[in-house]
């Protein structure tokens, strides 16, 4: 089944600990990308990248870092995170970004205390 | 720059009622792709439709339609006889040429179809 994973689905952490969220997609799409999801602000785009190794950051970028070794994978990193990191966070992949769309991963709701 | 707008933050319909959900866009571009996305309560999104610039033809599945006008840049979804399982937060999305990757989404609207 051609679907986006992402891991964890729920995550509680405190301020300052290290996480990563995995993301990988089995579609062979060159474009994956975070988003994040939060309360009358709809979705915004943290990072995208349109191959291995082409990271470029979108609207939030501040506080996360990416990185795409692989085609299939793109994990999403907060190094120090904050509680203005809570949010549902989803990844997403696409053949060739504009105009086809993207396909999302189920989500990851993240909470930071 | 890109914009996707959606006033509607929250819809209370009552099953059966036909109900339409509004999506106005801004953009430079004359090449664009426009999307709906479905978000039930378990979370995730689903896709439901996707519009080019050069094509403004409405477009019905079943239930659902579409209302496309370029005119009033504007994107809009009629759902015709609501049910329950309607129930959902519904994002528009737009996709310009020059953004490349880039998906902008509107603040989504809150549609609560009651029995």
């Amino acid at each position: 089944e051609a679907q986006v994973t992402q891991n964890p689905r729920y995550l509680i952490t405190v301020t300052g600990k290290k996480l990563t969220v995995t993301c990988s997609q089995n579609m062979n799409h060159e474009y994956m990308s975070w988003y994040r999801q939060d309360p009358g602000l709809g979705l915004r785009q943290i990072y995208y990248s349109m191959n291995v190794e082409v990271t470029d950051k979108g609207d939030v970028p501040e506080g996360y870092k990416v990185s795409r070794k692989e085609k299939r994978n793109f994990p999403l990193i907060l190094e120090s995170p904050s509680p203005n990191q809570t949010s549902l966070y989803f990844c997403a992949s696409s053949y060739g970004g504009y105009p086809y769309g993207y396909t999302f991963g189920s989500g990851t709701r993240l909470t930071v205390v | 720059a890109q914009k996707v707008t959606q006033a509607q933050t929250e819809i209370s319909v009552v099953e059966k009622e036909d109900v339409t959900l509004d999506c106005v866009y801004e953009t430079r571009d004359t090449t664009y792709y426009l999307f709906w996305y479905k978000q039930p309560p378990s979370g995730e999104l689903v896709f439901l439709i996707r519009r080019n610039s050069f094509d403004e033809q409405n477009e019905i599945s079943g239930r659902y339609s579409w209302n496309f006008q370029k005119s009033t840049s504007s994107f809009n979804f009629t759902i015709t006889a609501s049910q329950v399982v309607d129930s959902a937060v519904y994002f528009c999305a737009l996709s310009e040429e020059t953004s490349g990757s880039r998906l902008t989404f509107g603040e989504g609207t809150q549609l609560t179809v009651n029995p």
